[in-house]
């Protein structure tokens, strides 16, 4: 059964700290991987990967996938209180989209 | 411009109505997709639509029937509401089913369930 499995389910962090959440999955037909940030609404897109090893960045937000070891990393550097959320992985196999439980991120100020 | 949008937000309703909710894209996209968003914010997949036609329909009770009546368009309708189907239901939409295009959410739909 495909499975995609987000570590850790929630952590909290001081401004300033670097936080590093992890997505594994194993699923059929991999096409790609999406990480989105979930305030109190809806998700909104943050990377979509489809390579191995090619980072994607965006500001103090990265991330990138590793297709041999079937796992992708997110990093938040330089956290401000506005980076508290729900971060989400999802694969895209079969054209839709399995989700993981989620990291709920928590920046104290 | 809302590119993703949902109708109602917020919908109360007391158990055995039957209630709609609506959704509609100007992105231009081929696919949509309605997703059920639990208590434990689990996000899971209940059915897309390809320029209209069903694509994907995973085990979902035959209560909720979903109709596309255009490519910009889909809709979810369900019956004889029971109290578990209280949760948030999110309308998303992408250009195409290749895999390799961004799903864009709509807001969501907050259904209680009384």
């Amino acid at each position: 059964e495909d499975k995609v499995v987000q570590s850790p389910l929630s952590l909290v962090v001081h401004e300033g700290d670097t936080v590093t959440l992890n997505c594994s999955y194993e699923v059929t037909n991999f096409r790609s991987l999406l990480w989105y940030k979930q305030e109190k609404k809806a998700p909104t897109f943050l990377f979509m990967l489809t390579s191995s090893g090619i980072e994607k960045k965006s500001g103090r937000l990265s991330s990138i996938l590793d297709k041999k070891e079937l796992f992708s990393i997110l990093n938040i550097t330089a956290t401000q209180t506005g980076d508290s959320a729900v971060y989400l992985c999802a694969v895209d196999s079969w054209g839709k989209l399995q989700f993981g439980a989620g990291t709920q991120v928590v920046v104290t100020p | 411009d809302t590119a993703v949008s949902q109708t109602p937000k917020y919908l109360v309703t007391q158990m055995g109505n039957d209630k709609s909710i609506k959704c509609e894209q100007n992105l231009g996209h081929d696919t949509m997709y309605w997703y059920k968003q639990d208590s434990k914010k689990f996000l899971k997949i209940m059915f897309s639509y390809n320029n209209k036609e069903l694509i994907i329909n995973e085990t979902v009770p035959n209560r909720f029937s979903p109709k596309s009546p255009d490519k910009a368009h889909l809709n979810l309708h369900i019956n004889s509401l029971e109290l578990g189907d209280s949760a948030v239901y999110f309308c998303a939409s992408r250009a195409g089913t290749s895999g390799t295009d961004t799903q864009y959410f709509g807001p969501g739909t907050r259904l209680t369930v009384l």
